[in-house]
């Protein structure tokens, strides 16, 4: 079974410019999920969707970051314009909820993430 | 919100040494997700515990979850190389949501 697919793995970028981080979670997976992790933290949760729906993106900064995932399936997450402190890795999760199949518990799936650097 | 702290937040253990690191939450867990994330890779998913007192193991991997379950901690037995990482565990806020993660604990292990 393929992984969560995540593209480009490394970007730099200087401060100002607009840059797009690609996803592909596992096929059947409804839930997907963006979270930003900033060197020496854990994960924080940036935008959550179910299908084409936005569940959660209380903790996305509207003015610079947008996400999309039109189709269900793939998502795109764009930061418009950058800043010094957007320098993170960008990890894409996806799982099967709401469709657990059984399991008591929502296992995310991590693809490999993106390492942004903004100069 | 729900804090989680992770300790120690970094270790460096000597192959064949046993070692714990401990997750705790300012809130009650309703579950408790433990990750290993390796440097410039995801995140990969070890083992969660929803009961207070649950106990699960893996290889050499055993984690727990205490009675009022506000506190997990990992226990790695004889460490060997491969368990070098990062340990981050991860609370669950609600059905289906996103994970509210710890800062992380990185594990060295020396030969």
């Amino acid at each position: 079974e393929a992984g969560v697919a995540q593209s480009p793995r490394y970007k730099i970028i200087e401060k100002r410019q607009s840059v797009a981080f690609w996803c592909n979670p596992i096929s059947g997976h409804a839930t997907l999920y963006w979270y930003q992790q900033i060197l020496g933290q854990g994960p924080k949760l940036l935008i959550q969707f179910q299908n084409n729906g936005v569940v959660d993106d209380s903790q996305l900064p509207k003015d610079r970051f947008s996400a999309e995932r039109l189709k269900g399936v793939d998502s795109t997450l764009k930061i418009q314009p950058a800043k010094l402190e957007d320098s993170a890795v960008y990890l894409c999760a996806s799982s099967l909820w709401p469709n657990l199949a059984g399991v008591s518990y929502n296992e995310q799936f991590f693809g490999p993430g993106t390492r942004l650097t903004v100069l | 919100s729900q804090e989680l702290e992770q300790s120690p937040q970094s270790l460096i253990v000597q192959e064949g040494k046993n070692l714990t690191i401990n997750c705790t939450s300012s809130k009650t867990l309703y579950g408790l997700y433990w990750y290993k994330q390796k440097y410039g890779e995801g995140l990969i998913f070890l083992m969660m515990l929803q009961k207070g007192g649950e106990e699960k193991s893996h290889e050499k991997i055993t984690a727990k979850l205490d009675e009022k379950k506000q506190q997990s901690s990992l226990h790695i037995t004889a460490s060997q190389p491969s368990h070098a990482g990062i340990y981050l565990c991860g609370a669950d806020v609600g059905s289906g949501y996103a994970l509210n993660f710890g800062k992380g604990t990185s594990l060295l292990v020396t030969p």
